[in-house]
């Protein structure tokens, strides 16, 4: 199993509004990525997980909060976000001493 | 050269055409440099993988090189044809943080 999955595929929130982003792999990969893509711009990278430790916060916002709960799974939790926060996010995950990432499809997030 | 840069930022070819594309890349502290087909609504797929300056890759009509000393690699597409239509990133990484600095891409579109 090669795949990174991510759920919803869509979504669409209101400023006022908390909800989560999954990302899962069992590929035994425990290095995991949440980047921020907009559109026309490379994928901004936002945290990384190692061996289920934030190991990079790019100063991202407070109103996003990852959680990584065990070595499959990885969340971001949302709150309170701006419409500016509207963007494509893409889950990735890589094997220690490798130097490959395999990546999710991605959430669209709008927020109205 | 800071960041990752590609060109050409979108490019049209007929079915047949071979066509080629750039990746410019900060030549100092290199690690690896990828190549990513991404298509609409899929999760990018890696294509290339590449660590060692003069080294070339194929995958069936598809193929790269990379220099490291200038801080370049070429994607070469031969006989393109329809399904090839997808945006090619290039990612230079991951450093000793676990990072990786993608280009912008370049979105391929061929013509029937």
């Amino acid at each position: 199993d090669t795949e990174v999955t991510q759920t919803p595929k869509h979504l669409v929130m209101g400023m006022t509004n908390k909800k989560s982003l999954k990302c899962e792999q069992h590929m035994g990969h425990r290095a995991m990525y949440w980047y921020k893509q907009k559109a026309k711009k490379p994928p901004e990278l936002m945290f990384v997980y190692s061996y289920e430790k934030l190991s990079i916060n790019e100063s991202v916002p407070s109103r996003f909060s990852p959680e990584c709960p065990n070595s499959s799974l990885l969340n971001l939790h949302l709150h309170a976000l701006q419409p500016e926060d509207s963007a494509l996010y893409l889950c990735a995950s890589r094997a220690t001493g490798s130097y490959e990432q395999y990546f999710g499809p991605g959430t669209r997030l709008t927020v109205t | 050269i800071l960041n990752v840069e590609q060109s050409p930022q979108s490019l049209h070819v007929q079915e047949g055409d071979s066509t080629n594309f750039t990746c410019s890349f900060p030549s100092s502290n290199f690690y690896a440099l990828h190549w990513y087909r991404w298509e609409t609504a899929k999760s990018p797929e890696a294509l290339f993988v590449m660590t060692l300056n003069g080294d070339e890759k194929k995958k069936g009509r598809i193929s790269a090189t990379l220099n490291t000393k200038e801080g370049y690699s070429y994607l070469y597409i031969k006989g393109s044809q329809p399904e090839d239509s997808a945006t090619y990133l290039c990612a230079s990484g991951p450093s000793g943080t676990y990072k990786y600095i993608f280009g912008t891409g370049t979105r391929l579109k061929v013509l029937a």
